[in-house]
This record gives structure tokens, C-alpha cells and sequence, in this order.
């Protein structure tokens, strides 16, 4: 079945250091692509999204790009602040799924120290 | 801004107990959804809910597990005989429309604990 891996965390950066969080998708067709954030307390928010392939999603600094040949969704941002820590998600939508379910990622912490 | 709120925030319950876990989505929303964290595990889909009526839902969302719309605001997840495996975060989404482009828009959760 459809499925999302995303690194293992915490990933503990210095404030405007560079960041990746891999993220790889297994599914048939043509599913989208998302990161959600998490903030203390809150609930998951859509950061960016991207709708096929070579799409680029950004938002906020972030950004990730659609790659159907390495089936991949990695998140990026070239100066982290300490207010982007939080847990990110990675999550696809399915095509055959008329309701538009997320399959998520087990979610990735990251720690910006200043 | 808009958003979907939860209640409570923390549910503590007894194995065999009944739960009701409550989510107010964005008004104008026509889809809405329930999702599961478990520990240290992934989010996980449960339902999802169109027309007054369920569109979808897992394996995980067996006969212990209903959902509800009640007065036209509220969207309700009821399990009925609680497990003690069903400790987790609950998750209330809705969303304009369904598709697989669309964003659903999340609640802070529910952490239900069951002792």
C-alpha cells in the first residue's frame, strides 16, 4: 500500500544553519504531496504543498520539490530560525481517494538552538 | 481566522468506558476527518465524513467506532467500549472540498488515555 518515510529525528540545528528533512513516498499513480508543521500545542498546518511532478511547494523560506524519479518530497530551508522548531510532516494524498486521505510520514522534530 | 477547535483537550477514561470526542470544523467545510497518533507512531487516518455520511475509512475504524454530525457545527468521534491500545492523540480535520490537492485544515488534538 501507499506509504511515507521521513528521516529519523530530532535534527538539532544552530540558528541560520541549512536544513533538510528527507521525506520518500511508495505509491501507485499519481498521489500530491505535503508538509505539514506542528507547533507546540497546536495542530498540524499545511506548510507547502505540490500537485505533480517537478512542482515546487514554498512557504515561510521552505521549500521541496515534486521528484517522481527518486519518488522523493525533501524539505529544505537555507537559514533556519529558533522559531521553526517543530515537528514536520510529510504526507501524500492518493488519487483513488475521492476524500482526499493523508498517509503520513512518522513526523520529524527539529530543534533550532540559537 | 478560521479554525477547527477540539474538546477536551485531555480525556482521561476507564477500559470499557465510553468516549465522545468533540470538533467544531470551519464553518463552510464540507469534508471532515478523524485521525490518530498512537506514541511514537504515525499519524494515521481514520474516517472521513461527507454529506452526512462516512466516505471513507481504515481498517483501524471498526464497530467500536462511530461518527457523528449532530447539529450542523459539531463532528463527533464515539468510541464505545475504549482498549486500552486506543491511547492516542485524536485529530480533527476538515476541509472545503475533497480531492487529493486539497488542504484539510487540523485541531489541536485530543489526547485520550485509557487506564
Amino acid at each position: 500500500g501507499d506509504s511515507v518515510t521521513q528521516m529519523e529525528g530530532p535534527v538539532t540545528l544552530s540558528e541560520e544553519a541549512f536544513l533538510t528533512i528527507n521525506c520518500t513516498y511508495t505509491a501507485t499513480g499519481y498521489p500530491s504531496l505535503f508538509w505539514y508543521v506542528q507547533y507546540p500545542g497546536e495542530g498540524l498546518q499545511l506548510l507547502l504543498k505540490a500537485t505533480k511532478a517537478d512542482d515546487k511547494g514554498s512557504n515561510k523560506g521552505f521549500e521541496a520539490t515534486y521528484r517522481k524519479e527518486t519518488t522523493s518530497f525533501h524539505l529544505e530551508k537555507g537559514s533556519v530560525q529558533v522559531s521553526d522548531s517543530a515537528v514536520y510532516f510529510c504526507a501524500l494524498s492518493h488519487g483513488s481517494s475521492n476524500t482526499g486521505k493523508l498517509i503520513f510520514g512518522q513526523g520529524t522534530t527539529l530543534q533550532v538552538k540559537p | 481566522e478560521p479554525e477547527v477547535t477540539q474538546t477536551p483537550s485531555h480525556q482521561v477514561t476507564q477500559m470499557g468506558q465510553e468516549v465522545i470526542l468533540r470538533c467544531v470544523p470551519i464553518s463552510n467545510h464540507l469534508y471532515f476527518y478523524w485521525y490518530r497518533q498512537i506514541l511514537g507512531q504515525k499519524v494515521e487516518f481514520l474516517v472521513s465524513f461527507y454529506n452526512n455520511e462516512i466516505s471513507e475509512k481504515s481498517e483501524i475504524f471498526d464497530d467500536q467506532f462511530s461518527v457523528e454530525r449532530p447539529d450542523g457545527s459539531n463532528f463527533t468521534l464515539k468510541i464505545r467500549s475504549t482498549k486500552l491500545e486506543d491511547s492516542a492523540m485524536y485529530f480533527c480535520a476538515s476541509s472545503p472540498l475533497g480531492g487529493r490537492s486539497h488542504e484539510q485544515y487540523f485541531g489541536p488534538g485530543t489526547r485520550l488515555t485509557v487506564t
